[in-house]
């Protein structure tokens, strides 16, 4: 089973701040690495699939880097509506799909 | 629009059973492969089940595998859970999340989720 260990796990930040949200693989996932942000009693909503690709809708402030075991989340400029929890997932080696630990984006 | 309601929560005892639905519009139900993942309260996400489009396809987590059963009857657009023997650790939101973008392993819809308690 692949394990996702994202980093920090509370990142305090003010609106108009730059967020890097980190997710390091135990092994290779190659580019298959999956964003998805959740807030307070809501479903997650997919951000960015396959490590640097946005979903429909997602602005363009939001962006994913990164291959093999390490990737980044990156918001360039915080919205109010950014603060939330983020979680990457990898579907490289499934079953069972698996997630990272989320990582809380709080206002400081 | 796409949607994905939920249905079938509620407290339960331990060692008892539920089933849970799943309600898919808006879509053609059917061109697309299934999840189950579940969140315990204050808890991060864990994936539970998937189903392929034709149903040929299941897999389990380890943590469910041997007790719950995922099914779907894409007549009736639906995705369905059937969890026996469950525990005090199975207390959890469930969220059934559809598989976008052609390829398993990409939730790209989510359901509102249901809530399971399981306690005496």
């Amino acid at each position: 089973e692949i394990v996702l260990t994202q980093s920090p796990a509370t990142l305090s930040l003010s609106p108009g701040e730059r967020a890097t949200l980190s997710c390091r693989a135990s092994q290779s996932v190659s580019s298959y690495l999956v964003w998805y942000q959740q807030k307070p009693g809501q479903a997650p909503r997919l951000l960015i699939y396959d490590a640097s690709n946005r979903a429909a809708g997602i602005p363009a402030r939001f962006s994913g880097t990164g291959s093999g075991t390490d990737f980044t989340l990156t918001i360039s400029s915080l919205e109010p509506e950014d603060f939330a929890v983020y979680y990457c997932q990898q579907r490289t080696v499934w079953p069972p799909l698996t997630f990272g630990g989320g990582t809380k984006v709080e206002i400081k | 629009e796409v949607q994905l309601v939920e249905s079938g929560g509620g407290l339960v005892q331990p060692g008892g059973s539920l089933r849970l639905s799943c309600a898919a519009s808006g879509f053609t139900f059917s061109d697309y492969s299934m999840n189950w993942v579940r969140q315990a309260p204050g808890k991060g996400l864990e994936w539970i089940s998937y189903i392929s489009s034709t149903s040929t396809t299941i897999y389990y987590a380890d943590s469910v595998k041997g007790r719950f059963t995922v099914s779907r009857d894409n007549a009736k657009n639906s995705l369905y859970l059937q969890m026996n023997s469950l525990r005090d650790e199975d207390t959890a939101v469930f969220y059934c999340a559809r598989d976008g973008y052609a390829v398993a392993g990409i939730f790209d819809y989510w359901g509102q989720g249901t809530l399971v308690t399981v306690s005496s």
